[in-house]
């Protein structure tokens, strides 16, 4: 257990709607970490929020935000969603700004299956 | 940019065998190396890390070393057992943590009795 939880753990929904995912970190760890795992793209890191700002920024589509709130926790919203945005998105946090000397430790993640 | 290039597998081994898995990097500056496991139907878990050239990550009887001159991270176990199928990826993570992990695809290993 990494100590990341996420949910929901499943989420089926349809193409068009907009569905949001909560992560909340480590005890102690300031920035949170959103990924996508898909078949065809595998994993891709998506957004970093440190501290309750954006801290980096990746292959995120202009249809997906997140946001970290002042208790730490994120969430990454995602609208007029597509059947391509089928996919686990998991969630990871590690204690600083990041870089390449902290560790991420990563949630169990969120499946979504858009029909 | 970044890039991680590991073979995909799957990989089927036998237990007792000797497990190679290749990965190999292209990075901007000088990155850190990592491998990462998931198990079915679980999250991502740091298996080892190296953060310099030539340093050896090791971690549960699996090792890799951090060949800057070959720009490679291989991961090696002397003898795999059944517990250890699952996926394994390799990552890395350059200076200043603007490109978050960049991962490779993935390496499905099956280890038979």
């Amino acid at each position: 257990d990494s100590g990341v939880t996420q949910t929901p753990k499943h989420l089926i929904t349809a193409t068009g709607q907009r569905v949001t995912l909560r992560c909340s970190p480590r005890s102690g760890d300031l920035s949170v970490y959103w990924y996508q795992q898909s078949l065809d793209q595998g994993l891709q890191f998506l957004i970093q929020y440190y501290n309750g700002e954006e801290r980096a920024k990746g292959n995120i589509l202009e249809r997906f935000s997140a946001q970290q709130f002042p208790d730490l926790h994120s969430e990454l919203n995602l609208s007029s969603l597509e059947l391509g945005d089928s996919a686990l998105y998991f969630c990871a946090s590690s204690v600083g700004e990041g870089g390449p000397w902290e560790t991420q430790y990563f949630g169990p993640g969120t499946r979504l299956l858009v029909l | 940019g970044n890039s991680v290039t590991q073979m995909e597998g799957p990989v089927t081994l036998s237990e007792e065998a000797f497990l190679t898995i290749n990965c190999t990097y292209t990075a901007t500056g000088y990155p850190s190396l990592f491998w990462y496991v998931q198990y079915p139907g679980e999250g991502l878990q740091l298996l080892l890390k190296a953060t310099k050239a030539d340093d050896k990550g090791s971690n549960k009887g699996f090792e890799a070393t951090y060949r800057k001159e070959t720009t490679s991270f291989h991961l090696e176990k002397g003898s795999v057992q059944v517990s250890d199928s699952a996926v394994y990826f390799c990552a890395l993570e350059s200076g200043g943590g603007a490109d978050g992990l960049t991962f490779g695809k993935g390496t499905h290993l099956i280890i038979q009795p």
